[in-house]
């Protein structure tokens, strides 16, 4: 049983436009969202995360949005860049489990340039 | 200087053998993790040790034992290698606040093992 789901494996997006990756969750009790990055043969690095007391979290270029009552999250690339393509992973975890993070199997962005 | 390390990153090896994956991480983070990302590149925890303890534990086959020396070590052992076992391992690392809490999870480059 899948609880964190990124229903698309991938994403191409024009250099300089916005990129939307999507994300979502059955789990009510899943409190803390965290995205990661992956680029080829490394391992995935975090890039932001939103606690569910929160709908908007923004660092930069990047915004991750939290929809509870959809159990949807995204997260906002603008503008997106060439050294933007990797792939995007989201995560979750709950306050029972604040050690336990459920991947979702990743969206493969590719920024055209 | 590389935050989390793991050797070795490429291991090919038959079916019914034993290997071992060493991680190491010098971030002085309490917590450290193993995950699996299999041939679907779904990313599953397999194991969690915060100060030397084991926390978290999923299905795993007994085959596989984890072992923390100290809280910078985690290695993983595997006993008789099967096919299913290829796949890419990472080991990953993380703090625990004083609120009960972790900080994110910082990554290894991974370990990719394959059982012929």
């Amino acid at each position: 049983d899948q609880q964190v789901k990124q229903n698309s494996p991938s994403l191409s997006v024009q250099e300089g436009r916005i990129s939307i990756l999507n994300c979502d969750y059955t789990n009510s009790m899943f409190d803390y969202f965290l995205w990661y990055k992956k680029y080829p043969a490394e391992g995935p690095t975090f890039l932001i995360s939103i606690s569910s007391i929160k709908d908007k979290n923004e660092d930069g270029r990047f915004t991750v949005f939290l929809n509870k009552s959809a159990k949807h999250l995204s997260l906002h690339i603008v503008p997106s860049q060439p050294g933007d393509s990797a792939v995007y992973f989201c995560a979750a975890s709950t306050i029972s489990g604040t050690y336990k993070y459920i991947f979702g199997t990743g969206t493969r962005l590719k920024v055209l340039a | 200087d590389t935050a989390v390390s793991q050797t070795p990153k490429y291991l090919v090896t038959q079916m019914g053998n034993d290997k071992s994956i060493k991680c190491e991480q010098n971030l002085g983070h309490d917590t450290m993790y193993w995950y699996k990302q299999d041939s679907k590149k779904f990313l599953k925890i397999m194991f969690s040790y915060n100060n030397k303890e084991l926390i978290i534990n999923e299905t795993v086959p007994n085959r596989f034992s984890p072992k923390s020396p100290d809280k910078a070590h985690l290695n993983l052992h595997i006993n008789s290698l099967e096919l299913g076992d290829s796949a890419v391992y990472f080991c990953a690392s993380s703090h625990k606040r004083a609120s009960g809490r972790y900080n994110e999870q910082f990554f290894g480059p991974g370990t990719r093992l394959t059982v012929l």
